[in-house]
């Protein structure tokens, strides 16, 4: 079964372009969840989807949005980019909102973005 | 606010040695904590976690933890290195369940023959 695919893998954008970048979840996962990980530091929550609605925002500014498709599919948009969006952007799913029976969040490998 | 401190930013273990990875965290509730592992140019992948059920916490790989709540820890242990088990390690906290992770700033763990 295919894991968490998310594209582009890598992509490179100028200041102040937009970029959006997509997540496909695991089958029959609701729940889908966008990390940033700043070269060498730990993975920063984003946001949480599920069923569609956000279910959770972390401290980012309103230049980042998401939204998640009748598929459960996802995009992470972000505008007006700045030098230090420069990130690895990573999309997780669960089951469900709480993370499943499991407990746990299914991690994509990632779009890694430069900024220049 | 909730938040994970993992001591030593780089590990390194000789192969056969025992891997002792440092993680303190802060949370006003009791706290749901998990650690991941990162290879290169990969995502993160859980190796446990602790749900406030047993403190000594088995996962994958021969890695365990134990929950200490009176020194607020969660210290990552393997009794063997592997070479394969070279990586970045990181600590995570949830007051919320199993999503929303604060995660700490990593510990590369290097292993040498």
């Amino acid at each position: 079964d295919a894991g968490v695919t998310q594209s582009p893998t890598h992509l490179i954008k100028t200041r102040g372009q937009h970029v959006t970048l997509r997540c496909s979840p695991i089958s029959g996962h609701k729940s889908v969840s966008w990390y940033q990980q700043v070269l060498g530091q730990g993975p920063q929550f984003i946001f949480q989807y599920y069923e569609k609605e956000e279910r959770g925002r972390g401290n980012f500014p309103d230049r980042f949005s998401a939204r998640q498709f009748p598929n459960y599919s996802s995009e992470l948009n972000v505008n007006a980019l700045l030098l230090g969006d420069s990130a690895l952007y990573l999309c997780a799913s669960s089951l469900d909102a709480y993370g499943g029976s499991t407990g746990e969040l299914f991690f994509g490998e990632g779009s890694r973005l430069t900024v220049l | 606010a909730q938040s994970v401190t993992q001591l030593g930013s780089h590990v390194s273990v000789s192969e056969g040695a025992l891997v002792l990875l440092r993680c303190n965290y802060s949370s006003s509730v009791p706290p749901y904590l998990f650690w991941y592992v990162q290879y290169p140019n990969q995502g993160l992948q859980l190796l446990l976690k602790y749900t406030s059920a047993a403190t000594l916490v088995k996962g994958i790989n021969g890695f365990e933890a134990e929950f200490k709540k009176s020194e607020t820890s969660f210290h990552l242990t393997k009794p063997s290195a592997h070479m394969s088990d070279a990586a970045e390690y990181f600590c995570a906290v949830s007051e919320s369940g199993f999503q929303k992770l604060v995660f700490g700033t990593g510990t590369r763990l290097l292993v040498s023959p």
